[in-house]
């Protein structure tokens, strides 16, 4: 297993401003990655955060608006830039573990509200 | 493409009494994985279970089975002696190989006193 500290828990924000969540895991892993919740709805993938190169987006996603960095195999941070209420989510940081047993774990969680 | 769908927005069960959420998915793979993740209030995404679709025997943990009919293409969650700190989402996800899980839109489980 592995336990992700994420932080953080919750911002409010003003509109036009940037917000960078950070995470942290407890053991090198090869996969981080980074979801969206917005309310009421399920999680979306917005990237996956690759060590030492630049983060693979998904459909929707570009890096403009959400720069990640990922320096080393435990740490990440997502940055959502010039913010709009339609940003307004939660935020959550994960790992895969592949292999038999795959499983995702993920952080606790940021809840960002943009007024 | 792979969907999980889940059908019932909002669920609720007695303490102490059984629930069950539903869950489908279709997809055209043969070997793959389903999880039923909860998350509380607190935002966490924590796994509950989960199954191997190529394992016949349903998954059990504690007060959690599921009930797994890979032909119907189903992944029901059954939660015994519901206690208040089941309260939260239930999302059901499935997953192959890959990190690109797809999640359900969740069912919200409230749990009466």
């Amino acid at each position: 297993s592995a336990v992700i500290s994420q932080k953080p828990s919750r911002d409010i924000c003003q509109r036009g401003t940037s917000l960078t969540i950070q995470c942290q895991v407890d053991s090198q892993v090869t996969m981080m990655f980074w979801y969206r919740q917005q309310p009421g709805q399920s999680l979306t993938l917005i990237a996956t955060a690759n060590q030492g190169s630049e983060a693979t987006y998904e459909s929707g996603f570009v890096i403009d608006k959400f720069p990640i960095s990922r320096p080393n195999l435990t740490f990440s941070t997502l940055t959502v830039s010039n913010m709009s209420p339609e940003d307004s989510s939660i935020y959550l940081c994960s790992v895969w573990t592949g292999g038999s047993g795959e499983k995702l774990f993920f952080g606790s969680g940021t809840q960002l509200s943009v007024l | 493409a792979q969907t999980v769908t889940q059908s019932q927005p909002e669920m609720s069960v007695q303490e102490a009494e059984t629930v069950t959420l539903s869950c489908t998915y279709d997809t055209s793979e043969s070997d793959y994985y389903l999880f039923w993740y909860k998350q509380p209030p607190s935002r966490q995404m924590i796994l509950v279970i989960r199954q191997e679709a190529y394992k016949q025997q349903n998954a059990t943990e504690n007060r959690f089975s599921v009930n797994f009919q890979k032909a119907a293409k189903s992944f029901s969650l059954k939660i015994s002696d519901s206690q208040l700190g089941d309260a939260a989402m239930y999302f059901c996800a499935w997953g192959r190989g890959t990190y690109k899980y797809i999640f359900g839109t969740g069912t919200r489980l409230k749990v009466l006193a």
